[in-house]
């Protein structure tokens, strides 16, 4: 157990939907990062946040957006949904930036119909 | 553009036979090169971290080394439960995401 939590552990949902989902970073870390695995891509960095504000960005669709609030935990906002975004969605935190290990949630998969 | 490239994609392995997976690199400044271990449906576990060529970290069985190009995790008699996918991924110095690599599927059979 990494210590991070995601809810929901699953979520199906239809086209066109919005769909939000959430992570709670280890007791400490400041930075959460979200990553889209997909079968065909890999693990691909989506976003990440350090201590409230938005520290770098990956290939982030803009109908999808993040925040982290004051608790530190973070929410991953998906809309107008496609197909293609059905995917496993994780959270993973440090402590700080930089040179730290990132320990990984258990994942959201979506399912988009 | 930072790139990892892993090789096999796939091995299977007897309980007891010892291998080796690649991880080939390409990034303007090494920050960290970290293996990760994912099993079906899981989020990936840390394994470790590496920051400079020649330097060597184990974890009972496993053993990681780097170079200037490349990392290997080496497995040493390994056990059905080290059947997982095993992931590579760099970070560079311009950043603080993770670059991942497609991963090696590792089976050991009994």
């Amino acid at each position: 157990d990494s210590g991070v939590t995601q809810t929901p552990k699953h979520l199906i949902t239809a086209t066109g939907q919005r769909v939000t989902l959430r992570c709670s970073p280890r007791s400490g870390d400041l930075s959460v990062y979200w990553y889209q695995q997909s079968l065909d891509q890999g693990l691909q960095f989506l976003i990440q946040y350090y201590n409230g504000e938005e520290r770098a960005k990956g290939n982030i669709l803009e109908r999808f957006s993040a925040q982290q609030f004051p608790d530190l935990h973070s929410e991953l906002n998906l809309s107008s949904l496609e197909l293609g975004d059905s995917a496993l969605y994780f959270c993973a935190s440090s402590v700080a930036g930089g040179l730290y290990e990132q320990y990984f949630g258990p994942g959201t998969r979506l399912t988009v119909t | 553009e930072d790139q990892v490239t892993q090789s096999p994609e796939a091995l299977r392995l007897q309980e007891g036979e010892s291998s080796s997976l690649n991880c080939s690199y390409t990034v303007s400044g090494l920050r960290g090169l970290f293996w990760y271990r994912q099993d079906p449906g899981k989020g990936p576990e840390f394994l470790f971290t590496l920051y400079s060529a020649g330097e060597e970290k184990e974890k009972e069985r496993l053993k990681a080394t780097l170079t200037k190009k490349e990392s290997f995790l080496h497995i040493t008699a390994p056990k059905p439960e080290d059947s997982a996918t095993y992931l590579c991924a760099v970070q560079d110095i311009g950043n603080e995401k993770l670059t991942f690599g497609t991963g090696t599927r590792l089976t050991i059979i009994p």
